[in-house]
Order: structure tokens, then sequence, then C-alpha cells
């Protein structure tokens, strides 16, 4: 399985866009890239999904260069509420039943 | 759509007593569910991988005869922390994959909460 790495932690002001960088350099072809949001004492919330280039939907959108070798979630003008761990997962049907490795994920800090 | 369910939502038991924790896909049929476990501070951990109508398969060091696991429908799973004690403490996630598809979205219950006194 793909292993990911995130940076830690990452603070950011209300307002502001957060990019939030995911490397995962063995990435097999039929994985998909998946981003997921964790409050304390809940489980992991779908953000958004991709396979290439780039993705967007409601809540944030994702970049995916030609090599796939990365991924970036882009958070749009965060708030308060978007305080929370990010995790970047990837994995596939076709890969191990498709198992999810969680990392570290990124703990995001919004300040006022 | 793609909503994960899990109860109960916390339990407090004493030490020695087997505690069962139900997941289940309200809105779409799962032919594999996992189950994970989360300490303070810490990641999700995989335990097993839950298949409709066969043995699950577990992760590397978790004991399969302390955590049972049967996923007799294509909608419930059940982990059942047998002989429970202060060490298995812990915030027990379970996901599910729903069958075919093939984009490998995992949708995640909102977690049961153990503590063994």
């Amino acid at each position: 399985l793909a292993k990911t790495t995130q940076p830690i932690s990452m603070d950011s002001y209300e307002g502001q866009e957060v990019n939030i960088t995911c490397s995962h350099n063995n990435i097999a072809t039929n994985d998909y890239i998946t981003w997921y949001q964790q409050f304390p004492s809940q489980g992991p919330r779908f953000i958004i999904q991709g396979y290439k280039t780039k993705v967007t939907n409601e809540v944030a959108s994702l970049f995916i260069p030609a090599d796939r070798k990365s991924s970036t979630l882009s958070l749009p003008r965060v708030s308060l509420s978007d305080t929370a761990v990010y995790y970047c997962l990837v994995g596939g049907v076709n890969n191990q039943g498709g198992k999810l490795i969680f990392g570290q994920g990124t703990e995001l800090s919004v300040k006022p | 759509g793609a909503v994960v369910s899990q109860h109960p939502s916390r339990v407090i038991c004493k030490s020695g007593t087997s505690v069962k924790i139900e997941c289940r896909s309200l809105d779409f049929q799962a032919t594999t569910m996992f189950w994970y476990r989360q300490f303070p501070k810490q990641s999700l951990m995989l335990m097993a991988t839950s298949n409709e109508g066969s043995k699950a398969t577990y992760e590397q060091g978790v004991e399969k005869d302390k955590f049972l696991i049967n996923h007799a429908s294509l909608t419930l799973s059940t982990l059942t922390v047998t002989s429970a004690h202060p060490e298995d403490s812990s915030f027990y996630i379970c996901s599910a994959r729903s069958s075919g598809d093939s984009t490998d979205t995992q949708y995640f219950g909102p977690g049961t909460r153990l503590t063994v006194l």
C-alpha cells in the first residue's frame, strides 16, 4: 500500500485559503486519492476524491499532477469550524481489497 | 446518501465482560466493511477487513479471538470485544465500501467510545 506523507500541523486564519500537500511516491496505477476530515471523537468525513488532474466540489479542490506522486487539498476561505485533522489516503479496490492505511494526518488550526 | 451508523455511541463496561458494537450501512449495500481503532491523539489503526459471508481478515498483531467480527448481511457488521480489559479502552470506528464501487470510497461511522473499568 502506498505510504503518504503530510505536514503534521498547519496554522491559518479565518478567510484564508489553505493548501495541504500530500506525497505518495509509490502510488499504484489503480489507486485513487481520497481526503478525509476528522473532528475529535467523530469518524472521518469524506471530503474529496480524485484520480488525476483537478477535482472540485462544494467544499474543496484537489490538485493532482501528471505523475500522481503528490496531491494538494485546497480549502477556500477557511473558517474556525475547519479546524480538524485532514488525512490523505491512497488505495483502490484492486489493491489489497481496498484497504486504507491512515498516516498521521495534518492537524489544521484556524485562528480568528 | 452513503450513511454509516454505529451502535452504541459509547459504552462503559467492567473488566472481563464482552461488548458488541454494530456497524450498519443505512442506504447502500456494503460487501466490505473495515474496523479501526483510534487511541487519543493518534491516527486510525486498521484492525480488520470484514467481508460479507466470509471470515474477516485481521491485521498483524490483532487477536482474532479477542476481536470477533461477523458480517452476516450486506448492511451489518459487528465487532465483539471479548473479555475486555482497560487497555482495550479506545475509540472504535467502522467504515463501509459500497458494493461495486471501483473508486474505493469508504464511508465512516461516527465511532464508538469504549471505556473498560
